[in-house]
């Protein structure tokens, strides 16, 4: 059973400061990451891809990803209410195409 | 432009009836993928088109059928659905089938089956 595991939260942090979201993948196989937010009621929407250890960032957001622990985690500085939504964990075990599992998504709430 | 198109955006229907959700992108995407998502949980996969085939299959009942017809178009088709098969359906597409691409979601269809 490929699992990947999400703190629930809710995670709730003030305006301005830097939201920490993370996540563990039991696959040790895996090979492609990606960070998801999706806001009640609404779709998914992609806002991050990681492949390979280290960081990667894009505006506010960086991924993180160590293969060796098996973690994966987001980043957002500057936390604005309007980022305020469940992210989802997505990974894709590279052995059987494109077949995203996610994890159950935390909650952000971040407060003004 | 990222955007997968899905209609309807509601969907109300009878256990006996039989109805199709529609998924489109006009992205040049490869692969077309059905997910179901329950509240509050993540979403699940259902099916992976890969070139217009069906190239997996995640154990789904047979009352939800897909069809390809072309390599924009991905339809669900309903049938004798049961009020526990209520759910948000995502229409993903992503530029090939292989892990590295990533999948871009529709706005889901919202189906409530009584």
């Amino acid at each position: 059973q490929k699992e990947v595991e999400q703190n629930s939260g809710p995670l709730s942090v003030p305006e301005g400061a830097i939201a920490s979201l993370n996540c563990t993948y039991s696959d040790r196989g895996s090979q492609s990451f990606f960070w998801y937010r999706q806001y009640s009621g609404k779709s998914p929407e992609l806002i991050m891809s990681i492949y390979s250890n280290g960081d990667k960032e894009d505006g506010r957001f960086t991924a993180q990803l160590n293969k060796a622990s098996q973690y994966v985690s987001l980043l957002i500085r500057d936390s604005q209410p309007s980022d305020s939504a469940t992210y989802l964990c997505a990974v894709n075990p590279g052995n059987a195409g494109n077949m995203l599992t996610f994890g159950g998504g935390t909650r952000l709430m971040v407060k003004p | 432009d990222t955007e997968v198109t899905q209609t309807p955006k509601h969907l109300v229907m009878g256990m006996t009836n039989k109805k199709s959700l529609k998924c489109e992108q006009h992205m040049g995407h490869r692969a077309m993928y059905w997910y179901k998502q329950k509240a509050k949980k993540p979403p699940e996969l259902m099916f992976v088109y890969s070139y217009e085939k069906l190239s997996i299959n995640e154990s789904v009942p047979s009352r939800f059928s897909p069809e390809c017809p072309n390599s924009s178009l991905l339809n669900l088709h309903l049938h004798a659905l049961q009020p526990e098969d209520s759910a948000l359906y995502l229409c993903a597409s992503s530029q090939g089938p292989d892990s590295y691409n990533q999948a871009f979601f529709g706005q889901g269809t919202r189906l409530t089956v009584v």
